[in-house]
């Protein structure tokens, strides 16, 4: 139980154009999910908190309108990067927390985006 | 500054050896606790956390972790280590001020296996 999917896997793109990740959870209900952003051999940093039916919360420093965040059902959350430079990218990995009140993150295996 | 602190950047121990990576953590209340492993190019799968109760927690993979409040600390251990254990180890805490929501990592330790 608890797997967490993310589409695709890997995308690489020219700069200035827009790329959309999507992230599900396939077997639980996630009222809650959040998005990270890895640089190589470095951890994880939180970008933002998506909620179910509502706007999502950017951590500071992170460009809302460049990272545009939806959560429009209980198991889908994407992630849109807009008019992507090379700098945007990295390791995005979502995860999503049981709606159960469970305070468990599960993640998903990450997308891979290369911005040319 | 609230801060979850992995001092080994990288750990090599020889297949069968034990193993134990460190965890420390700097906030005030308890936070909730975990340990996350990371294959290259993979995502985070959940190894054990603790919330509350037993201060020794056991995980899959063989791997356990005892909560040491006196010294803020959330030691990942393993008896035995394989040579498929070698991959990416992340502590990290669900910060007591976001009601426990918000995770923040160390910077995470690479164990390497040798024969």
């Amino acid at each position: 139980g608890a797997v967490v999917s993310q589409h695709p896997s890997w995308v690489i793109c020219k700069s200035g154009t827009s790329v959309k990740i999507e992230c599900r959870s396939l077997d639980f209900q996630a009222t809650t999910m959040f998005w990270y952003r890895q640089f190589p051999k470095q951890s994880l940093m939180l970008m933002a908190t998506s909620n179910e039916g509502s706007k999502a919360t950017y951590e500071q420093g992170v460009e809302k309108d460049k990272f545009l965040i939806n959560h429009a059902s209980l198991t889908l959350s994407t992630l849109t990067v807009t008019s992507a430079h090379p700098e945007d990218s990295s390791f995005y990995i979502c995860s999503a927390r049981d709606r159960s009140g469970e305070n468990t993150q599960y993640f998903g295996p990450g997308t891979r985006l290369t911005v040319l | 500054a609230q801060s979850v602190t992995q001092p080994d950047i990288h750990i090599t121990v020889s297949e069968g050896a034990s193993l134990e990576l460190r965890c420390n953590y700097s906030y005030g209340a308890t936070p909730y606790l975990f340990w996350y492993v990371q294959s290259p190019g993979q995502g985070l799968q959940l190894l054990l956390k603790y919330f509350s109760g037993d201060t020794l927690v056991q995980g899959i993979k063989g791997f356990e972790a005892e909560f040491k409040r006196s010294q803020s600390s959330f030691n990942l251990r393993k008896p035995s280590v394989h040579w498929s254990d070698a991959a990416e180890y992340f502590c990290a805490v669900g910060a007591p001020g976001t009601g426990f929501q918000k995770l923040v990592f160390g910077t995470g330790t690479r164990l390497l296996v040798s024969p």
